[in-house]
C-alpha cells in the first residue's frame, strides 16, 4: 500500500536533548512538508522540500532543522533551541509544490512530549 | 499575507440531520484553491472536499457540498445526512495556486453529531 509512514507515534525526550522525526513515503512524490499542531490552533508549517536536496523554511522554522537526501524521506529534527517542542507532528506529501494535483497527503503523525 | 479563519471552534448535529460549517479567508490573489481537510480522533488529515477559485459552481463530493462565495471570501461546508463516522476536527485551508504556495489553515472546527 501506498502512504506515508511516521515514527514513532509518542516519542518522549528530556529538555535539552535533540531529536529526530522520521517520515517516509512511497508516493514517489516530489514535494513534502512539515507541519506543527498545537491544542485549539490548524497546522502551522515548519519546513517543506519541493526536491531533494532542497528545503525552505515555513512560518516557523526556529528551533527546527531538516534533511532531504533522498526522495522518499525527509526527517525532522526538533532542537534544544525550540522553546515549546511538545506537539503533534505531521508530515505531508504532494506530487508537485505548486501544479495543479495538488492534494496533500498527510501521515498519522507523532506525538512529542519534552518534560 | 492570507488568513484563514473559523469562526465556531465547536458545533453539533443530530444523527441524519444538516450541519453547515463556516470559513473566511482574506487574500489579495485572484486565483487559489480551498480545502475542507477532515482529522478524525486517530488524528490522521483526511481530504473531505476541493474547490478552484475559478470555477464558479461549488464543489460535491457525495453528502459534502460547499458553498464558495468569492467576492466574501465565504467558503462553507455543508455534510447532509451526519453520520457518526462524521465526528472529526474540521479544518478549512487555503493555497495559492502560483508558485511554491503553503497550505494556510483556519483554526479548526470541532464536529459532534448525536445519536
Amino acid at each position: 500500500d501506498g502512504g506515508i509512514t511516521q515514527s514513532p507515534k509518542y516519542l518522549f525526550r528530556k529538555e535539552g536533548q535533540n531529536v529526530t522525526l522520521s517520515c517516509e513515503q512511497n508516493l514517489n512524490h516530489d514535494a513534502m512538508y512539515w507541519y506543527r499542531q498545537d491544542p485549539g490552533q490548524g497546522l502551522r508549517l515548519i519546513y517543506y522540500s519541493q526536491i531533494v536536496n532542497d528545503f525552505q523554511k515555513g512560518d516557523i522554522a526556529e528551533g527546527y532543522s531538516v534533511s532531504r537526501e533522498k526522495k522518499e524521506s525527509f526527517p525532522l529534527t526538533v532542537t534544544s533551541a525550540q522553546k515549546n517542542p511538545t506537539a503533534f507532528y505531521l508530515c505531508a506529501s504532494s506530487i508537485d509544490l505548486g501544479g495543479p494535483r495538488y492534494e496533500q497527503y498527510f501521515g498519522p503523525g507523532t506525538r512529542l512530549t519534552v518534560t | 499575507a492570507q488568513t484563514v479563519t473559523q469562526s465556531q471552534p465547536e458545533m453539533s448535529v443530530q444523527e441524519a440531520e444538516t450541519v453547515t460549517l463556516s470559513c473566511t479567508y482574506d487574500t489579495s490573489e485572484s486565483d487559489y484553491y480551498l480545502f475542507w481537510y477532515k482529522q478524525p480522533p486517530s488524528r490522521q488529515m483526511i481530504l473531505v472536499i476541493r474547490q478552484e477559485a475559478y470555477k464558479q459552481q461549488n464543489a460535491t463530493e457525495n453528502r459534502f457540498s460547499v458553498n464558495f462565495q468569492k467576492a466574501a471570501k465565504s467558503f462553507s461546508l455543508k455534510i447532509s445526512d451526519s453520520q457518526l463516522g462524521d465526528a472529526a476536527m474540521y479544518f478549512c485551508a487555503y493555497r495559492g495556486f502560483q508558485g511554491a504556495q503553503k497550505l494556510v489553515f483556519g483554526q479548526g472546527t470541532r464536529l459532534t453529531i448525536n445519536p
